[in-house]
């Protein structure tokens, strides 16, 4: 099975900065059909996970630009710039290419 | 507007059955492919079963850890999606989501709703 070790477990961040959170692969996520099919979805305190980022890079519907997914093969980063309180909560990285398997979560907090 | 709605959850024994429900509206229900996905009590979360479209056949897939014991389903008329789970084991407590594929593979959930498995 593909596991996904997200880092760090914690990020405190001061509002208003920039927060990175990575994502590796043990294996290769880019697909015999040539897609990458990482996505990022964010949990808000007491609320059902949410869809961020697909396909690495893409930005779901309403999502804002300060979101920013990127990486390739088996390394992925997800930055978030210019932080707003909505945005704390549990990043979690998924994969698609090889079964579905999520990563453990990062929990983005106030510093 | 999507709305996903799961009932069904609840308390029951080890080795017991439970039905979840998953009412839907706001989308073409039966184009659609929809996913189970449940989060353990250490927030952790897992890939259940997805069921595709009419169009696939209603093709149906699960994970490893519940293939066997659970069953996804769907009825096109009622735009709703069942999850069937027997044989429950503690380890399958969690909360239970029912989600939409539309370009991410979980681009729409529900609320979910709490199964908990405990003699």
């Amino acid at each position: 099975d593909v596991v996904l070790t997200q880092t760090p477990v914690a990020q405190p961040v001061t509002l208003g900065d920039q927060a990175s959170i990575s994502c590796r692969s043990s294996q290769s996520l880019v697909h015999s059909n040539g897609n990458t099919y990482l996505e990022w979805y964010l949990q808000k305190p007491g609320q059902s996970p949410q869809l961020l980022i697909y396909k690495v890079s893409n930005r779901f519907s309403g999502v804002p630009d300060r979101f920013i997914g990127s990486g390739s093969g088996s390394d992925f980063t997800l930055k978030i710039s210019r932080v707003e309180p909505e945005d704390l909560g549990v990043y979690y990285c998924f994969q698609a290419t090889h079964d579905l398997t999520f990563g453990s979560g990062t929990k983005l907090e106030i510093k | 507007e999507v709305q996903l709605v799961e009932t069904g959850g609840g308390l029951v024994q080890p080795g017991k059955s439970l039905k979840l429900t998953c009412a839907t509206s706001g989308f073409t229900f039966s184009n659609a492919w929809m996913h189970w996905v449940r989060q353990s009590p250490e927030k952790q979360l897992e890939w259940v079963a997805q069921i595709k479209a009419k169009s696939n056949n209603y093709a149906t897939y699960y994970a490893e850890s519940v293939k066997g014991r659970f069953t996804i389903s769907r009825d096109d008329s009622k735009s709703s999606v069942y999850l069937q789970m027997n044989s429950l084991k503690e380890e399958d407590t969690a909360i239970y989501y029912c989600t939409l594929a539309s370009r991410g593979w979980f681009a729409y959930w529900g609320q979910g709703t709490l199964v908990t498995v405990s003699s």
